[in-house]
């Protein structure tokens, strides 16, 4: 089956640093992959659009210039928290669909947990 | 806009038990609607996914319905056992407002099944 994987798992880093998690799709291309995020007990709430070759797209309410997202191939996104505070400490995780296959379920990365001290 | 409602908030049975996850939604326009499960700290599996067209899809001892008019979906659990443990979520993926790419979550049903 499809696999996404996503790295770090986990990461713990000081206020003020910047922070890259990887998104990459294993056995299968992806022009679009999203990018959520999910605070303690609370659902998941989708931050950006990840398009290859092209600008991403920010939900209301996301900073674009904090959230850097790059996605520059069929099988790998990045996300760099800049300038990360304690606020941004929270659950990340990607996910991606098949090139092709509009109606097909989304996969899923395993996730990284920030925690920016 | 659409909002994702799952009811309950958490649920605990004893094993063997079987169960209903309920899930609901506000706007009926939707391509399709995805149950996951999420173990404590970890990403999201996908159970199953029921396309707008259809009416339930099953896998193994899962069963999932969708009522798209009346904007309600369900997750049937046979014979629930420790390992079912979980958070269960349910997403649907809207067809119109130009959002048409998202998935829009519930807040989760915490399922704890006893030994």
């Amino acid at each position: 089956g499809a696999v996404v994987s996503q790295h770090p798992s986990w990461v713990i880093c000081k206020s003020g640093t910047s922070v890259k998690i990887e998104c990459r799709s294993l056995d299968f291309q992806a022009t679009t992959m999203f990018w959520y995020r999910q605070f303690p007990k609370q659902s998941l709430m989708l931050m950006a659009t990840s398009n290859e070759g092209s600008k991403a797209t920010y939900e209301q309410g996301v900073e674009k210039d904090k959230f850097l997202i790059n996605h520059a191939s069929l099988t790998l996104s990045t996300l760099t928290v800049t300038s990360a505070h304690p606020e941004d400490s929270s659950f990340y995780i990607c996910s991606a669909r098949e090139l092709g296959q509009r109606n097909s379920p989304l996969h899923f990365g395993n996730g990284t947990r920030l925690t920016v001290t | 806009k659409q909002e994702v409602t799952q009811i309950p908030a958490a649920l605990s049975v004893p094993e063997g038990e079987n169960l209903v996850l309920n899930c609901s939604f506000t706007d009926s326009a939707i391509y399709n609607l995805q149950w996951f499960r999420q173990d404590p700290g970890k990403g999201l599996t996908s159970l199953l996914l029921i396309q707008s067209s259809q009416r339930e899809q099953t896998s193994g001892r899962l069963n999932a319905s969708l009522d798209k008019s009346s904007g309600r979906s369900t997750l049937y659990i046979a014979a629930s056992q420790p390992g079912d443990s979980a958070t269960y979520l349910c997403a649907v993926r809207p067809s119109s407002g130009g959002a048409t790419n998202k998935l829009i979550f519930g807040t989760g049903t915490l399922l704890a099944v006893q030994p």
